[in-house]
């Protein structure tokens, strides 16, 4: 089945920065990547996602990138703000397969 | 649109005591996910269930857990007998379509078990 590793498991920045997170996964068949956002106390938000016939993506302040041949996307968080503070999920499934997590993120950003 | 509704928000529950958790998908959303979130940990996948049938129940213990989605009504995550180690949030996530597409999650379920 498919392995998803995330890291950093904390990351601190200071508001302004960036904020980059990094994700692997295993199994060649996924062809989507989500990434969520979750807040103390709630539930996983959907904030960008990715599908494998595109390399990367943007929104506004927040943008993924995907090397399929490498197996590994990324979230980038630019210029953060303190709202941007919450435990960030990375994860991976294919039509055949159910979406696995990573491990999270916990990133603070400090004002 | 309500989105996903789980209940309770809050369960308390002793040791060998049962506990139910419900989720109400989104309106048009036939597919349920439930995963489980340890403190400080990630996601860890469960179950997922369509309308009465259980597709993938490859992350859920194989004793005292079980889940259901019926016809009608929420579906539901039953522990029986439960111990101190249950005591996590479990998250329900519902999706209108099988394969990759967009989870949305409720708000979570926590229990804590005495």
């Amino acid at each position: 089945g498919e392995n998803v590793e995330q890291h950093p498991s904390t990351l601190s920045v200071q508001e302004g920065d960036s904020a980059v997170i990094k994700c692997t996964y295993s199994d060649s068949a996924s062809n989507y990547f989500p990434w969520y956002k979750q807040e103390l106390g709630k539930g996983p938000q959907l904030i960008i996602d990715i599908r494998s016939n595109v390399g990367e993506k943007k929104d506004q302040r927040i943008a993924v990138t995907l090397n399929k041949t490498a197996k590994h996307f990324s979230l980038h968080i630019t210029e953060t703000q303190p709202e941007d503070s919450a435990v960030y999920f990375c994860a991976a499934s294919s039509d055949n397969n159910d979406m696995r997590f990573g491990a999270g993120t916990r990133l603070t950003v400090k004002p | 649109n309500a989105g996903v509704m789980q209940n309770p928000r809050h369960l308390v529950r002793r040791r060998g005591q049962e506990a139910r958790l419900r989720c109400s998908p989104m309106k048009g959303h036939s597919h349920v996910y439930w995963y489980r979130q340890l403190p400080e940990e990630g996601l860890k996948f469960m179950v997922y269930l369509q309308k009465e049938n259980i597709i993938d129940e490859s992350g859920m213990p194989k004793e005292r857990f079980s889940a259901e989605f019926p016809k009608e009504g929420p579906s539901i995550l039953r522990i029986q007998q439960v111990v101190r180690g249950d005591s996590a949030a479990y998250f329900c996530a519902s999706s209108p379509l099988a394969g990759a597409n967009v989870l949305t999650f409720g708000a979570g379920s926590r229990l804590t078990v005495l």
